[in-house]
């Protein structure tokens, strides 16, 4: 089954440092990959996703992340923390019996003054 | 961007009461799913329902939950007996404008069993 992990269950950056957000994936099928981000007591939105074109995906906000096969891994990242990018972040993947997503279990995002 | 709300953003139930939870995205879909998030845990898929048909499902989508499209406008999760471990944020999704690879979720209903 598509599955993905999160590695850091917190992270904690100050403002203007480089956020790095770490996802590998397993899966048996070249992989759909996503990232979400949840504000406090809203619902998911999408960052951006790997649909198998570039393996550098740009998403909203600044952020961005990189598909690496040989490393099963697609980290987010973004060079310069705001304050408003606190928040929860969810990497994904799609199931591969249909469109179902396949969520990590989240990285909370800190940013320090 | 397509949108989608979910009635009733709120709500409290007793334990083994039915519930029933409503995503009304804004213009017409015949896809859509249900997800769930347990208070700190991960999202987790539930269904998915297409042309009036579950097309998809997980193990936790037991006989308990169900999925209608009654009216061809809006779509519901019922929750025929709730337990305990049914308190969670439930959020519907639809495919957004970018297509199947893409999903929107509505803002959630936050389901409180006591």
């Amino acid at each position: 089954a598509q599955s993905v992990t999160q590695l850091g269950s917190h992270v904690s950056v100050s403002e203007g440092a480089l956020v790095l957000l770490r996802c590998n994936y397993s899966s048996s099928v070249p992989p759909y990959l996503f990232w979400y981000v949840q504000y406090p007591n809203q619902g998911l939105q999408l960052l951006l996703k790997y649909t198998s074109a570039a393996t550098l995906v740009k998403g909203i906000n600044g952020f961005e992340a990189e598909f690496k096969k040989s490393e099963t891994s697609f980290h987010l990242t973004k060079p310069s923390a705001h304050m408003s990018d606190a928040a929860e972040y969810f990497c994904a993947v799609r199931s591969n019996s249909g469109y179902a997503l396949n969520f990590g279990k989240g990285t909370s995002l800190l940013v320090t003054p | 961007e397509p949108e989608v709300t979910q009635t009733p953003s709120h709500q409290v139930t007793q334990m083994g009461q039915e519930v029933i939870l409503r995503c009304v995205p804004i213009s017409n879909h015949l896809y859509f799913y249900w997800y769930r998030q347990i208070l700190g845990q991960k999202v987790e898929f539930l269904v998915s329902f297409y042309n009036n048909e579950i097309s998809e499902k997980s193990e936790i989508f037991d006989d308990q939950f169900s999925v209608e499209r009654p009216d061809g406008s809006n779509f519901t999760l019922k929750i025929r007996s709730t337990k305990l471990e049914d308190s969670a944020m439930y959020f519907c999704a639809i495919p957004s404008s970018g297509g199947f690879n893409e999903q929107f979720f509505g803002p959630g209903t936050r389901l409180t069993v006591l």
